[in-house]
């Protein structure tokens, strides 16, 4: 159980075009949900924390008009990179949890390569 | 100082060999200790989740927890050439900025040797 499915897991495009990545809890629902940022050998970092029906809360530095997130329903949610330069290049990766008290689980990620 | 601290690594054991893996952290308010295994290019798979302190056991797998020196653990007996990745330790708690966030450590990076 507590399966996360993230798509697509890679794409490759030119600079100025925007990016959708999906989030979906398959076997649970999420009421949270969060979108990390990773890049080569580090950790993850917290870009943002959304919960179902609210607007997202970013993390400081994180630019919201850059990194749309809309959190729809209980099961989805999604990542959209505006106007993708190669500095946003990464590895984007979801996750979600029921509450506070359970772990999070994580989907398998999203390379990004803006050319 | 971190609020979690890991030492990347990286190890290198051969197989069948007892591995041992530590974090420490600052923050008491921590209650949730978790460990993840990330495979090249893949998200976190979570192995084992601890409330508070106390060993847990799965399989290969046990991970400890002593909340009073602030120092979580995890042990992978008859390590295999399958469980070469990277370790990353997380935890949280149940109040103000550490409800429901994960706290990383910067992972460390294992490598079992045939």
């Amino acid at each position: 159980g507590a399966v996360v499915s993230q798509h697509p897991s890679w794409v490759i495009c030119k600079s100025g075009t925007s990016v959708k990545i999906e989030c979906r809890s398959l076997d649970f629902q999420a009421t949270t949900m969060f979108w990390y940022r990773q890049f080569p050998k580090q950790s993850l970092m917290l870009m943002a924390t959304s919960n179902e029906g609210s607007k997202a809360t970013y993390e400081q530095g994180v630019e919201k008009d850059k990194f749309l997130i809309n959190h729809a329903s209980l099961t989805l949610s999604t990542l959209t990179v505006t106007s993708a330069h190669p500095e946003d290049s990464s590895f984007y990766i979801c996750s979600a949890h029921t509450d506070a008290a359970q772990p999070q689980h994580f989907g398998d990620g999203t390379r990004l390569s803006i050319l | 100082q971190k609020e979690v601290e890991q030492d990347p690594g990286p190890l290198s054991v051969p197989e069948g060999a007892i591995v041992s893996l530590n974090c420490t952290y600052s923050n008491s308010a921590f209650q949730y200790f978790m460990w993840y295994r990330q495979y090249s290019r893949k998200g976190p798979e979570l192995l084992m989740y601890t409330y508070s302190s106390g060993n847990k056991e799965d399989g290969r797998f046990t991970a400890q927890v002593d909340k009073s020196s602030k120092y979580i653990s995890l042990f992978i007996r008859d390590s295999q050439p399958s469980d070469s990745a990277t370790y990353l330790c997380a935890m949280s708690g149940n109040r103000g900025s550490t409800l429901g966030r994960l706290y990383f450590g910067r992972g460390t990076q294992l490598t079992v040797w045939p």
